[in-house]
């Protein structure tokens, strides 16, 4: 079985400025994704960014960014220039490849970031 | 793209009533997942459908909890009879087919409270 971590509870930055969100993962598999999902007070699940485990390039879209490290089974999120709008939970999600069909995610516990004014 | 539709979005019970939640996942799309969120156990697995049939229901609490998917359109999480601890946020999700890299497209969810 998968187990995803997420070692901040919560965290607070000001606006513009950039903050890293870390998780860690253990897992025996060797193919795999990686996802960060955003869930701001309206509740819905919004996908942020994704990450092959067979690439070696580190992801990115827009403002966010991943720093994928397999060897330490890490991989943090990074938002760059954060905005209000960034104010929300954040989970780091892990799905095994499944050749024959779509897998469940398992999710860590979630980091709440909070942007200040 | 109507996204995935949950129903009703809220839904209040006395505990030992039957709670049917339902679920339309996106036209197209061959894999439904139902997730329940709490505060002390985060998001959890409960079961998941591929093309209809399910495959991994090893995270439905209990015999009380019952799922089906009587075609590719819709699915229902079924609490029989319901229990205070049974309130939760119940998302149910869907993906296209695919190699299984696809995200998971999440509906907005049905906040249960069982009292």
């Amino acid at each position: 079985a998968q187990t995803v971590t997420q070692s901040q509870p919560e965290m607070s930055v000001q606006e513009a400025e950039t903050v890293t969100l870390s998780c860690t993962y253990d897992t025996s598999e060797s193919n795999y994704y990686l996802f960060w999902y955003k869930q701001p007070p309206s509740r819905q699940m919004i996908l942020v960014i994704r990450q092959e485990a067979y690439k070696q390039q580190n992801a990115t879209e827009n403002r966010f960014s991943v720093n994928f490290q397999k060897a330490a089974k890490s991989f943090s999120l990074k938002i760059s220039d954060s905005q209000l709008g960034d104010t929300a939970m954040y989970f780091c999600a892990f799905m095994k490849y499944s050749g024959g069909g779509a897998d469940g995610l398992t999710f860590g516990k979630g980091t709440h970031l909070i942007i200040q004014p | 793209d109507a996204g995935v539709i949950q129903s009703p979005r809220h839904e209040v019970t006395e505990m030992g009533q039957e709670v049917t939640l339902r679920c339309k996942p996106i036209s197209g799309h061959n894999s439904l997942f139902w997730y329940r969120q709490t505060m002390m156990r985060g998001l959890e697995l409960l079961i998941y459908f591929n093309n209809n049939v399910p495959i991994d229901d090893s995270g439905m609490p209990e015999d009380r909890f019952s799922a089906k998917m009587p075609n590719a359109s819709f699915s229902t999480l079924k609490i029989q009879p319901s229990e205070p601890r049974d309130s939760a946020v119940y998302f149910c999700a869907s993906t296209p087919p695919g190699q299984g890299n696809s995200p998971l497209h999440f509906g907005n969810g049905t906040r249960l409270t069982v009292t």
